[in-house]
């Protein structure tokens, strides 16, 4: 089975400065997603960005990178010019990919809670 | 607005009692999943239904269990609730078959057992 973990229960970044957000995981598929879903206050699940594992270039929207070390199996988000409506759990998940078979859901990391210090 | 309708927002029951969740997913998708997130076990994934079959089970407790119609809604119905049942149960659709589509959430149901 795989595992998501997000080794920081909390971070907290000044507005307009750079914060990255960690997760590591685990598994022995070779093809694979991996997502950053945010949560604010309202309990919404927002998709962030998502990374396809065969894809070496790594995703970008707008503010929002990640680092994708798949040898290392690590997955990190970069938030640029961090804004206070990015205060919110962020959540690190993996998906096999459905093209094997898989079928099954999303598995999360436990979040890491993001404040914005204004 | 994800397009995903979750009904209710909020239950409160009591220990040992049945209730139903339902979900109307996106329109045209034809995966639904269903999520529990509790403070004790974080986000779970619970099942997964496509067209009206069930394509996938995660940590689903026995005492649970899912549908969906063919207008392709989805019910989730939890019985003899326990203290620990007590949850956010979220549902998320996308469009389903062999492709990597995204999942969007449902604003969740807040369940509490007293």
């Amino acid at each position: 089975a795989q595992t998501v973990t997000q080794s920081q229960p909390e971070m907290s970044v000044q507005e307009a400065e750079t914060v990255t957000l960690s997760c590591t995981y685990d598994t022995s598929e070779s093809d694979y997603y991996l997502f950053w879903y945010k949560q604010p206050p309202s309990r919404q699940m927002i998709l962030v960005i998502r990374q396809e594992a065969y894809k070496q270039q790594n995703a970008t929207e707008n503010r929002f990178s990640v680092n994708f070390q798949k040898a290392a199996k690590s997955f990190s988000l970069k938030i640029s010019d961090s804004q206070l409506g990015d205060a919110a759990m962020y959540f690190c998940a993996y998906r096999s990919s459905p093209w094997g078979g898989g079928a099954d859901g999303l598995t999360f990391g436990k979040g890491t809670h993001l404040i914005i210090q204004p | 607005d994800s397009g995903v309708t979750q009904t209710p927002k909020h239950l409160i029951t009591a220990t040992g009692q049945r209730v139903t969740l339902r979900c109307s997913p996106r329109s045209g998708d034809l995966s639904v999943y269903w999520y529990q997130q509790s403070l004790d076990q974080g986000l779970q994934f619970l099942i997964h239904y496509y067209n009206g079959e069930e394509r996938a089970k995660g940590n689903i407790l026995e005492r649970f269990s899912a549908q969906q119609f063919p207008d392709l809604h989805s019910e989730l119905n939890l019985s003899s609730l326990e203290l620990g049942d007590s949850a956010l149960y979220f549902c998320a659709s996308s469009a389903g078959g062999a492709s990597p589509n995204e999942q969007f959430f449902g604003p969740g149901t807040r369940l509490t057992v007293l």
